[in-house]
């Protein structure tokens, strides 16, 4: 069963525009991992923020952690047509990952 | 490149056919993990293992399925009598210890006709 829920399903925004993506899941966790996913390729890991952490940033990536809402939001900043992909959210279940269905982010050149 | 690698890439198989993917990790991570993914989807957990010991195994994986790591390297997954819903993404996924990043090959794309 999937874990977490990624919000909203779609989003389109022009390159240089920021983006926000917000990801919900429902049982305690340890830390939550965010991916990037090409059309049909692998999955390839942006960023982990464990629950006693609330920010944390990468390059133009920022993630943040609210663990008294059970919800985590994703921002790119100064967007580029190359981070054109699914973005999914993760939790650790007891042994594994949950995964939501994603965000399908599209930015226009 | 995260350094998993998978093959096949891509595989067309008939109904009720057997079929075996692979999966090489990353050679200093000691779990293994097993995920499919459906169009529109993300991944959904199958299996993994902790070095050659398979832990855990998901209601998603019926006895049609098995998964093995037999010295703690590389793993297969075989699915035998294949139907049309088993038509998915296969991604095998590799990290160095529990609750850390999991760093995914490049999937194996089945097609069952």
């Amino acid at each position: 069963s999937q874990q977490g829920e990624e919000d909203p399903q779609a989003l389109s925004i022009q390159e240089g525009e920021n983006a926000t993506m917000n990801c919900s899941y429902k049982t305690s966790i340890n830390n939550l991992q965010w991916y990037r996913q090409n059309s049909g390729r692998g999955l390839v890991h942006l960023i982990l923020i464990r629950s006693n952490e609330r920010e944390k940033h990468s390059g133009r990536l920022r993630v943040t952690l609210d663990t008294s809402k059970k919800s985590s939001s994703l921002l790119i900043t100064a967007s580029r047509a190359a981070d054109t992909a699914s973005y999914f959210c993760a939790t650790d279940g007891f042994n594994d990952m949950r995964f939501g269905a994603g965000t399908r982010l599209t930015v226009k050149p | 490149d995260t350094g998993v690698s998978q093959d096949p890439r891509h595989k067309i198989t008939k109904r009720g056919q057997n079929v075996t993917f692979r999966c090489d990790p990353i050679s200093e991570h000691n779990r293994l993990y097993w995920y499919r993914q459906t169009l529109g989807q993300g991944p959904e957990f199958l299996t993994y293992f902790q070095n050659e010991a398979q832990l855990e195994k998901s209601r998603l994986l019926s006895d049609r399925f098995s998964a093995e790591r037999p010295k703690g390297s590389f793993s297969t997954l075989e699915i035998q009598r294949t139907e049309q819903g088993d038509s998915a993404m296969y991604l095998c996924a590799s990290s160095i210890q529990e609750q850390e990043t999991q760093y995914f090959g490049p999937g194996t794309r089945l097609l069952v006709l």
